[in-house]
């Protein structure tokens, strides 16, 4: 199958510093890439959708300027989550989807903001 | 509205017994797509299916089998013969084009195999 990498899995930072993740399809290129977030115990939430080349949409109650998406090429997207604080804490995963419907999800990046 | 509802917040089961999770879903398009995928503790979620709106034929893969029934919006997941290692959370997703395509997940189902 599709392979999805993200990176980093595991990050700690201090308040009110960015972070960066990144997210590739390793195998395929993706028209398309999903960033969820997911508090735990609870289901993903989609934050965004972006398109190579294009500015990403996001969904209702998503702050774009907290949240950066950045779709540069068919193979990438990376989210930057800025100014981080402790509620911005929690597992943020990707996927892509090169068309057809199926996502393939990345092993997702967890967050912990100090 | 689009939604996916997961009535089973955790089940759980002995080893080698069948288990049904369901999934009941609301969309107003006339295409679009159900999936299960699975999230083990590690976190990752992996895809088990894909179906279209215009297949209602059920389907089975080894232990896993699958009913979509149209006429109830219904798109549930059986696993015969449960395992250990099928312990996981398994979500039912809803995948639509209105608005742009996009993917809304179930709350999830905890399934817990017990040995």
């Amino acid at each position: 199958g599709a392979v999805v990498s993200q990176h980093p899995s595991w990050v700690i930072c201090k308040s009110g510093t960015s972070v960066k993740i990144e997210c590739r399809s390793l195998d395929f290129q993706a028209t398309t890439m999903f960033w969820y977030r997911q508090f735990p115990k609870q289901s993903l939430m989609l934050m965004a959708t972006s398109n190579e080349g294009s500015k990403a949409t996001y969904e209702q109650g998503v702050e774009k300027d907290k949240f950066l998406i950045n779709h540069a090429s068919l193979t990438l997207s990376t989210l930057t989550v800025t100014s981080a604080h402790p509620e911005d804490s929690s597992f943020y995963i990707c996927s892509a989807t090169s068309g057809g419907g199926i996502q393939y999800f990345g092993a997702g990046t967890r967050l912990s903001v100090l | 509205a689009q939604k996916v509802t997961q009535a089973q917040t955790e089940i759980s089961v002995v080893e080698k017994e069948d288990v049904t999770l369901d999934c009941v879903y609301e969309t107003r398009d006339t295409t679009y797509y159900l999936f299960w995928y699975k999230q083990p503790p590690s976190g990752e979620l992996v895809f088990l299916i894909r179906r279209n709106s215009f297949d209602e034929q059920n389907e089975i893969s080894g232990r896993y089998s699958w009913n979509f029934q149209k006429s109830t919006s219904s798109f549930n997941f059986t696993i015969t013969a449960s395992q250990v290692v099928d312990s996981a959370v398994y979500f039912c997703a809803l995948g639509f084009s209105t608005g742009g395509f996009k993917t809304i997940f179930g709350a999830g189902t905890r399934l817990f195999v017990k040995a």
